[in-house]
């Protein structure tokens, strides 16, 4: 168990539906991390939250947003579902300013678009 | 640009045998890597790190071996189990602590 958890954990939606995919970090670590793994992408990272504020950016789509909260919980948020975005989406935390850059992983939330 | 590759896919290794999966990664500049292991249905774990003012670092039945002239990072698994069945996954650290992960390397351990 890496400490970080993800809700839910299966997600099946609509096409052109909206959902919200949660994330807690391990305790104290203040660095959220979103990623996509589908089978023709593998891992693909998404976007860094730092303390509550965007840190880094990676291949998020426009249909895509999240945010980190004050208790340092995050959310992603993807709407406008399309066939393509059935994944696994997780969250990883860290903390960096411990020098620590170690990443650690959530279960993931599988969505199926249908 | 940024990528971290794989050199073999799959891997099958018979119980007890020492498993090597190996990595390419491209960004010279990079100075942190990681090896973790997904099993089916669960997200990566962490198995081992290091940094690129190392060489070579040891864990419990794992080494992690960089050579950074070839920009090459290797893994190994010592005495390789059957619960070491699973997707390897190798992680270079870029700037802001992004993690460009490789394609995976599923390693099949035969009874």
């Amino acid at each position: 168990d890496s400490g970080v958890t993800q809700t839910p954990k299966h997600l099946i939606t609509a096409t052109g539906q909206r959902v919200t995919l949660r994330c807690s970090p391990r305790s104290g670590d203040l660095s959220v991390y979103w990623y996509q793994q589908s089978l023709d992408q593998g891992l693909q990272f998404l976007i860094q939250y730092y303390n509550g504020e965007e840190r880094a950016k990676g291949n998020i789509l426009e249909r895509f947003s999240a945010q980190q909260f004050p208790d340092l919980h995050s959310e992603l948020n993807l709407s406008s579902l399309e066939l393509g975005d059935s994944a696994l989406y997780f969250c990883a935390s860290s903390d960096p300013l411990a020098g620590a850059e170690t990443q650690y992983f959530g279960p993931g939330t599988r969505l199926l678009v249908l | 640009g940024e990528s971290v590759g794989l050199h073999l896919p799959t891997l099958s290794v018979q119980e007890g045998d020492n498993s090597i999966i190996n990595c390419a990664y491209s960004n010279s500049a990079s100075d942190y890597f990681i090896w973790y292991k997904q099993e089916s249905g669960k997200g990566p774990q962490f198995i081992i790190d290091i940094r690129s003012n190392m060489d070579k670092r040891q864990g419990q039945r794992v080494t992690v071996l960089l050579n950074k002239t070839v920009k090459h990072l290797s893994l190994q698994i010592a005495a390789t189990q059957p619960g070491d069945s699973a997707v390897y996954f190798c992680a270079e650290s870029v700037p802001l602590g992004k993690l460009i992960f490789g394609q995976g390397t599923e390693l099949s351990v035969k009874p």
